[in-house]
């Protein structure tokens, strides 16, 4: 079974620094998924990456995946109020299951 | 295009009762999934669905089932109600399964 490690679960940034969430995982998979969600909302599509080395970036977030570190970061660049919330990782078994990290849930202060 | 859709948005039962919650997809996505999501489990895979086909089946007792009708959109049922089952149930829907998956916005299910 595959299972995804997610770290940090809290995060509290500073407005304007730049910040990593890792996510690891445990059996082969090139298949991932970046979400957010608000406090009492669904999730949010942010990045999907589905090659070894993929890069996406959107305004101030950018997700990169390596495969054979089992690793996809998640990078916040200058943070700002409006990213506040829970982001989570997510890969997909070849049997279209997706399984999530805990999620890191991130405040931004001024 | 109109996103997911899910039907009741709000349910509160009692232990013992059955549910039945329904998702329509985003129109032309064949692919539906369904998550359940609670505080101390986090997000859990139940089941996801294919041109009506149970692909794949997560780690959940019998009393959670689902189906797909011809025109993609799925329902899931809980039978026999217990406390623990109450968690926001989420359902997402992508052209095919290993894509991006969209989700809709959840039926927040009490037991009481």
């Amino acid at each position: 079974e595959l299972k995804v490690e997610q770290n940090p679960l809290f995060l509290s940034m500073q407005e304007g620094k730049n910040y990593t969430i890792y996510c690891n995982y445990s059996t082969t998979s090139d298949r991932l998924y970046w979400y957010r969600q608000d406090p009492g909302k669904s999730l949010e599509s942010l990045f999907v990456l589905l090659s070894n080395g993929a890069v996406k970036q959107e305004g101030r977030l950018m997700a990169s995946l390596d495969t054979k570190a089992r690793l996809s970061t998640l990078h916040i660049t200058a943070a700002v109020h409006d990213l506040s919330a829970t982001y989570f990782c997510a890969f997909m078994s070849n049997d279209y299951k997706l399984s999530f990290g805990a999620g890191t849930t991130v405040t931004v202060r001024a | 295009k109109a996103g997911v859709t899910q039907t009741p948005r709000y349910l509160i039962k009692t232990r013992g009762q059955q549910v039945t919650l329904s998702c329509s997809p985003i129109s032309g996505h064949r692919s539906v999934s369904w998550y359940q999501q609670t505080p101390g489990q986090g997000l859990q895979f139940l089941f996801e669905y294919f041109s009506e086909t149970q692909r794949n089946k997560g780690n959940f007792p019998g009393r959670f089932s689902g189906r797909q009708f011809s025109n993609s959109r799925s329902e899931m049922n809980v039978s026999t109600l217990e406390l623990g089952d109450s968690a926001l149930y989420l359902c997402a829907s992508s052209l095919v399964g290993h894509r991006a998956q969209y989700f809709g916005p959840g039926t927040r299910l009490t037991v009481l």
